[in-house]
Protein backbone atom coordinates (compact mmCIF):
# COMPACT_ATOMS: atom_id res chain seq x y z
CA UNK A 1 0.00 0.00 0.00
CA UNK A 2 1.30 3.34 -0.57
CA UNK A 3 2.69 5.41 2.27
CA UNK A 4 3.60 9.01 3.22
CA UNK A 5 6.11 10.07 5.46
CA UNK A 6 6.81 13.22 7.36
CA UNK A 7 8.86 14.26 9.64
CA UNK A 8 6.89 14.09 13.52
CA UNK A 9 8.12 18.17 14.01
CA UNK A 10 9.13 21.12 12.75
CA UNK A 11 10.13 24.21 14.81
CA UNK A 12 10.25 27.89 13.76
CA UNK A 13 10.48 31.12 14.80
CA UNK A 14 8.10 34.10 14.89
CA UNK A 15 8.34 35.74 11.42
CA UNK A 16 10.47 32.93 9.80
CA UNK A 17 9.33 30.83 7.23
CA UNK A 18 8.98 26.79 8.01
CA UNK A 19 8.55 23.95 5.83
CA UNK A 20 7.34 20.92 5.91
CA UNK A 21 7.89 17.94 3.60
CA UNK A 22 6.13 14.83 2.53
CA UNK A 23 7.55 11.86 1.14
CA UNK A 24 6.26 9.52 -1.18
CA UNK A 25 7.23 7.54 -3.80
CA UNK A 26 6.57 8.94 -7.42
CA UNK A 27 4.90 11.55 -5.25
CA UNK A 28 5.52 14.16 -8.02
CA UNK A 29 3.16 12.27 -10.50
CA UNK A 30 -0.01 12.71 -7.54
CA UNK A 31 -1.65 15.89 -6.40
CA UNK A 32 -0.90 16.76 -2.71
CA UNK A 33 -2.88 18.44 -0.35
CA UNK A 34 -2.26 19.71 3.23
CA UNK A 35 -4.34 19.70 6.15
CA UNK A 36 -4.03 21.92 9.26
CA UNK A 37 -5.51 20.91 12.10
CA UNK A 38 -5.57 22.89 15.99
CA UNK A 39 -5.94 21.03 19.05
CA UNK A 40 -9.48 20.14 19.33
CA UNK A 41 -10.20 21.08 16.28
CA UNK A 42 -11.76 19.19 13.28
CA UNK A 43 -8.57 19.49 9.98
CA UNK A 44 -8.78 22.68 7.21
CA UNK A 45 -7.53 22.18 3.81
CA UNK A 46 -4.89 24.89 3.22
CA UNK A 47 -3.20 23.32 -0.28
CA UNK A 48 -4.99 21.32 -2.59
CA UNK A 49 -3.82 20.21 -6.03
CA UNK A 50 -0.41 20.80 -4.78
CA UNK A 51 -0.12 24.51 -5.07
CA UNK A 52 -3.58 25.50 -4.69
CA UNK A 53 -4.86 28.01 -1.66
CA UNK A 54 -8.83 27.27 -0.60
CA UNK A 55 -10.42 30.46 -0.08
CA UNK A 56 -9.91 32.25 3.32
CA UNK A 57 -6.37 30.96 3.89
CA UNK A 58 -3.34 33.51 4.34
CA UNK A 59 -0.95 34.11 1.40
CA UNK A 60 2.04 32.76 3.56
CA UNK A 61 0.75 29.53 3.08
CA UNK A 62 1.99 27.62 -0.14
CA UNK A 63 2.92 24.28 -1.69
CA UNK A 64 4.84 22.06 -3.90
CA UNK A 65 5.54 19.17 -5.27
CA UNK A 66 8.25 17.33 -7.73
CA UNK A 67 9.77 13.99 -7.47
CA UNK A 68 8.78 11.89 -3.92
CA UNK A 69 8.81 14.81 -2.27
CA UNK A 70 5.59 17.78 -1.22
CA UNK A 71 6.57 20.71 0.61
CA UNK A 72 4.22 22.89 2.38
CA UNK A 73 6.06 26.14 3.08
CA UNK A 74 4.64 29.14 5.69
CA UNK A 75 6.80 32.43 4.83
CA UNK A 76 6.35 34.88 7.61
CA UNK A 77 5.10 32.17 10.48
CA UNK A 78 2.88 33.38 12.70
CA UNK A 79 1.82 31.82 16.42
CA UNK A 80 -1.37 31.33 15.19
CA UNK A 81 0.22 28.78 12.63
CA UNK A 82 1.22 26.33 15.48
CA UNK A 83 -0.33 23.14 14.85
CA UNK A 84 -0.53 19.50 13.46
CA UNK A 85 0.05 19.33 9.74
CA UNK A 86 -1.24 16.59 7.58
CA UNK A 87 -0.10 15.93 3.86
CA UNK A 88 -2.76 13.66 2.00
CA UNK A 89 -2.87 12.08 -1.81
CA UNK A 90 -4.38 9.26 -3.95
CA UNK A 91 -3.64 6.31 -4.77
CA UNK A 92 -5.63 3.27 -6.06
CA UNK A 93 -8.91 4.80 -5.23
CA UNK A 94 -8.01 5.42 -1.50
CA UNK A 95 -6.74 8.47 0.48
CA UNK A 96 -4.04 8.45 2.23
CA UNK A 97 -2.40 10.43 5.22
CA UNK A 98 1.03 11.14 6.14
CA UNK A 99 1.56 10.80 9.96
CA UNK A 100 1.58 14.43 10.76
CA UNK A 101 3.49 17.31 11.13
CA UNK A 102 3.64 18.91 14.70
CA UNK A 103 4.95 23.07 13.94
CA UNK A 104 5.93 24.29 16.95
CA UNK A 105 6.55 28.44 16.79
CA UNK A 106 8.93 29.69 19.43
CA UNK B 1 -22.64 27.91 4.71
CA UNK B 2 -21.43 24.07 4.83
CA UNK B 3 -22.29 22.74 7.82
CA UNK B 4 -21.83 18.80 8.94
CA UNK B 5 -22.75 17.27 11.55
CA UNK B 6 -21.90 13.59 12.68
CA UNK B 7 -24.15 12.03 15.79
CA UNK B 8 -24.59 9.00 16.82
CA UNK B 9 -21.26 7.73 18.59
CA UNK B 10 -20.72 6.26 22.36
CA UNK B 11 -19.52 3.77 24.34
CA UNK B 12 -20.07 0.00 22.93
CA UNK B 13 -18.90 -3.29 24.15
CA UNK B 14 -15.95 -5.19 21.53
CA UNK B 15 -17.95 -7.04 19.10
CA UNK B 16 -20.94 -4.59 18.88
CA UNK B 17 -22.37 -2.62 16.40
CA UNK B 18 -22.86 1.59 16.25
CA UNK B 19 -24.34 3.57 13.34
CA UNK B 20 -23.07 7.32 12.48
CA UNK B 21 -24.55 10.02 10.46
CA UNK B 22 -23.69 13.14 9.52
CA UNK B 23 -26.21 15.53 8.34
CA UNK B 24 -25.08 18.00 5.56
CA UNK B 25 -26.42 21.35 4.80
CA UNK B 26 -25.12 24.59 2.86
CA UNK B 27 -24.24 22.67 -0.56
CA UNK B 28 -26.13 20.59 -2.89
CA UNK B 29 -25.25 17.13 -0.96
CA UNK B 30 -25.95 15.06 -4.19
CA UNK B 31 -23.65 16.55 -6.25
CA UNK B 32 -20.58 15.24 -4.15
CA UNK B 33 -18.45 12.46 -3.05
CA UNK B 34 -18.81 11.92 0.71
CA UNK B 35 -16.23 10.00 2.82
CA UNK B 36 -15.80 9.27 6.86
CA UNK B 37 -11.91 9.88 8.33
CA UNK B 38 -11.32 8.74 11.53
CA UNK B 39 -8.53 9.87 14.20
CA UNK B 40 -7.28 7.97 17.11
CA UNK B 41 -7.01 10.44 20.17
CA UNK B 42 -3.23 11.75 20.00
CA UNK B 43 -2.97 9.87 16.60
CA UNK B 44 -2.63 10.88 12.86
CA UNK B 45 -5.69 11.02 10.38
CA UNK B 46 -6.91 7.42 8.69
CA UNK B 47 -9.31 7.48 5.83
CA UNK B 48 -12.16 5.12 6.05
CA UNK B 49 -14.55 4.94 3.26
CA UNK B 50 -15.41 6.65 0.49
CA UNK B 51 -19.15 7.12 -1.39
CA UNK B 52 -20.57 8.52 -4.62
CA UNK B 53 -23.00 11.08 -4.98
CA UNK B 54 -25.67 8.41 -6.21
CA UNK B 55 -24.05 5.65 -4.02
CA UNK B 56 -23.04 3.48 -7.09
CA UNK B 57 -19.24 3.08 -5.65
CA UNK B 58 -18.23 2.69 -2.35
CA UNK B 59 -14.21 2.51 -1.21
CA UNK B 60 -12.95 1.19 2.27
CA UNK B 61 -9.87 0.74 3.94
CA UNK B 62 -8.92 -2.34 4.03
CA UNK B 63 -8.85 -2.42 7.85
CA UNK B 64 -12.93 -2.15 7.94
CA UNK B 65 -13.85 -4.03 4.73
CA UNK B 66 -16.29 -6.59 4.92
CA UNK B 67 -17.40 -4.94 8.96
CA UNK B 68 -18.58 -1.38 7.92
CA UNK B 69 -20.54 -0.34 5.37
CA UNK B 70 -21.31 3.54 4.18
CA UNK B 71 -24.22 4.63 2.62
CA UNK B 72 -26.38 7.89 1.93
CA UNK B 73 -29.92 9.43 1.58
CA UNK B 74 -29.84 12.00 -0.81
CA UNK B 75 -33.42 12.86 0.02
CA UNK B 76 -32.56 13.71 3.48
CA UNK B 77 -29.15 15.00 2.78
CA UNK B 78 -27.39 12.71 5.05
CA UNK B 79 -24.64 10.41 5.17
CA UNK B 80 -23.96 6.93 7.53
CA UNK B 81 -21.67 4.42 8.61
CA UNK B 82 -22.62 1.21 9.81
CA UNK B 83 -20.08 -0.29 11.58
CA UNK B 84 -20.33 -3.70 12.61
CA UNK B 85 -17.96 -5.99 14.75
CA UNK B 86 -16.20 -3.30 16.32
CA UNK B 87 -12.86 -3.66 17.76
CA UNK B 88 -10.56 -1.48 20.69
CA UNK B 89 -9.02 -0.95 17.64
CA UNK B 90 -12.06 0.95 15.77
CA UNK B 91 -11.72 3.73 19.10
CA UNK B 92 -11.56 7.38 17.45
CA UNK B 93 -12.56 10.71 16.34
CA UNK B 94 -15.06 9.75 13.28
CA UNK B 95 -15.09 12.57 11.14
CA UNK B 96 -17.93 13.49 8.01
CA UNK B 97 -16.28 15.15 4.95
CA UNK B 98 -16.77 16.42 1.72
CA UNK B 99 -14.93 14.61 -0.69
CA UNK B 100 -13.87 16.45 -4.62
CA UNK B 101 -13.15 13.71 -6.59
CA UNK B 102 -12.00 14.75 -9.93
CA UNK B 103 -10.42 12.49 -12.66
CA UNK B 104 -7.52 9.80 -11.25
CA UNK B 105 -5.47 12.53 -9.42
CA UNK B 106 -7.61 15.31 -7.63
CA UNK B 107 -8.81 13.81 -4.59
CA UNK B 108 -9.32 16.26 -1.56
CA UNK B 109 -11.41 17.28 1.44
CA UNK B 110 -12.77 20.36 1.85
CA UNK B 111 -14.93 20.35 4.38
CA UNK B 112 -14.96 18.33 7.36
CA UNK B 113 -17.22 18.04 10.35
CA UNK B 114 -16.83 18.35 13.92
CA UNK B 115 -16.29 14.82 14.70
CA UNK B 116 -17.88 12.40 16.75
CA UNK B 117 -16.11 10.13 19.25
CA UNK B 118 -16.68 6.01 19.21
CA UNK B 119 -15.14 4.43 21.94
CA UNK B 120 -15.07 0.10 21.72
CA UNK B 121 -14.51 -0.82 25.19
CA UNK B 122 -15.94 -3.63 27.69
Amino acid sequence: SYELSQPPSVSVSPGQTASISCSGDKLGDKYACWYQQKPGQSPVLVIYQDTKRPSGIPERFSGSNSGNTATLTISGTQAMDEADYYCQAWDSRTAVFGGGTKLTVL
Amino acid sequence: EVQLVESGGGLVQPGGSLRLSCAASGFTFSSYWMSWVRQVPGKGLEWVANIKQDGSEKYYVDSVKGRFTISRDNAKNSLYLQMNILRAEDTAVYYCARAIIRGPLTYYFDYWGQGILVTVSS
